[in-house]
């Protein structure tokens, strides 16, 4: 159950589109499609952003979209504003009722 | 609406163990699983444990298996987490999170506000 690779950092002006990618394996990612985003504000609890690869919570702008290829997983945040300047992780499911995460990505609006 | 209160924060020694609870309001507790996940300082998410209170059924990521037990009492809609053998390492903010489904589905919908677990001697 290793984490989930993810750059470290993402940054892009207001109104751009930025992609963050997170890359796992054959066991997780690449078999399952429960993969997750959350965006973390500093001192505050995740908030998720997609489930199950592409599907939106109720109340997520869509400016938030996910996809899948392979072993690798992205995330669009298009159009970007100042309050998605945040951390967001990447989850999974690994098989034998387990998860993971990614290391995290640090968006910043420029 | 679905609330997750964790207890508060702990300072232990090096050895000991730690009980986090996680009391749940505002829904049918047996109907969704909860995990447990933690943030060292600074650091990301990482994933701990699986209940399915309806029944009790627990997994745990292998990093911690042999030292953390979830537990669960319906009486009290409370969830626990038990982490012993404690290590400096384990300083981090630890949170109960439901999920929104009756199985590892990884849309954790709600969380709880967070434990402070410092292990320092």
């Amino acid at each position: 159950q290793s984490a989930l690779t993810q750059p470290p950092s993402a940054s892009g002006s207001p109104g751009q589109s930025v992609t963050i990618s997170c890359t796992g394996t054959s066991s997780d990612i690449g078999y399952y499609n429960y993969v997750s985003w959350y965006q973390q504000h500093p001192g505050k609890a995740p908030k998720v952003m997609i489930y199950e690869v592409n599907k939106r919570p109720s109340g997520v702008p869509d400016r938030f979209s996910g996809s899948k290829s392979g072993n690798t997983a992205s995330l669009t945040v298009s159009g970007l504003q100042a309050e998605d300047e945040a951390d967001y992780y990447c989850s999974s499911f690994a098989g034998r009722n387990t998860g993971v995460f990614g290391g995290g990505t640090k968006l910043t609006v420029l | 609406q679905v609330q997750l209160v964790q207890s508060g924060a702990e300072v232990k020694k090096p050895g000991a163990s730690v009980k986090v609870s996680c009391k749940a309001s505002g829904y049918s507790f047996t109907s969704y699983c909860m995990h447990w996940v933690r943030q060292a300082p600074g650091q990301g998410l990482e994933w701990m444990a699986i209940i399915n209170p309806s029944g009790g059924s627990t997994s745990y990521a292998q990093k911690f298996q042999g030292r953390v037990t979830v537990t669960w009492d319906t009486s009290t809609s409370t969830v626990y987490m038990d982490l012993s053998s404690l290590r400096s390492d384990d300083t981090a903010v630890y949170f109960c999170a439901r999920d929104r489904f009756r199985f590892w589905s990884g849309y954790f919908d709600s969380w709880g506000q967070g434990t402070l677990v410092t292990v320092s001697s």
